[in-house]
């Protein structure tokens, strides 16, 4: 079991809907990430909150909406997204400092997009 | 521009086969090297950091080095658990917090 809980596991969901993914940790981690993850790929950076401000952005579509309620959760809001957007979406969190920390990830939310 | 390859990209070994996954990086300072495993359908599961050249790490029958240009993983006598994709990553913003990615080594252990 990993300490970062992602939900849902699986979403399937149309064009047109609205949908959140949620990620919480209690490791008191104070940077939290977003990565987006297609079949046979390397998960790709999309967002970093640090210390529950967004930090970077790495051009992700609008369609694409972070949130960082608090230091514990994160979400991703969803909002008319396209079939290429089908993937596994990947939370983790840090410690932040020196030296670097390693990111822990959760298992994932697999999206589909009909 | 910063970059990170993995060879090979697929291995396949037999039980007790020992062999090394290779991480190449160019960076410009490098602040952290993190080898993850990956099972299908899960996240990435972190096992090592290195900092520095000339640095190791352990974990049961894996064994992971750092030299100024590239990092190895080494397996000694492999189990079919250990059967995974392996990850490398750096990161390349000052604050570490921006990780890219290799495109990973699918290891397959058969008995």
């Amino acid at each position: 079991d990993t300490e970062v809980t992602q939900t849902p596991k699986h979403l399937v969901m149309g064009m047109t809907n609205k949908k959140s993914l949620k990620c919480e940790q209690h490791m008191g981690h104070r940077a939290m990430y977003w990565y987006k993850q297609k079949a046979k790929k390397p998960p790709e950076l999309m967002f970093v909150y640090s210390y529950e401000k967004l930090s970077i952005n790495e051009s992700v579509p609008s369609r694409f909406s972070p949130e960082c309620p608090n230091s514990s959760l994160l979400n991703l809001h969803l909002h008319a997204l396209q079939p290429e957007d089908s993937a596994l979406y990947l939370c983790a969190s840090s410690q932040q400092g020196f030296p670097n920390q390693p990111q822990h990830f959760g298992d994932g939310t697999r999206l589909s997009i009909l | 521009e910063d970059q990170v390859t993995q060879s090979p990209e697929a291995l396949r070994l037999q039980e007790g086969e020992s062999s090394s996954l290779n991480c190449s990086y160019t960076v410009s300072g490098l602040r952290g090297l993190f080898w993850y495993r990956q099972d299908p359908g899960k996240g990435p599961e972190f096992l090592f950091t290195l900092y520095s050249a000339g640095e190791e790490k352990e974990k049961e029958r894996l064994k992971a080095t750092l030299t100024k240009k590239e990092s190895f993983l080494h397996i000694t006598a492999p189990k079919p658990e250990d059967s995974a994709t392996y990850l490398c990553a750096v990161p390349i913003n000052q604050a570490g917090t921006a990780l890219i990615f290799g495109k990973g080594t699918t290891l397959s252990v058969s008995s």
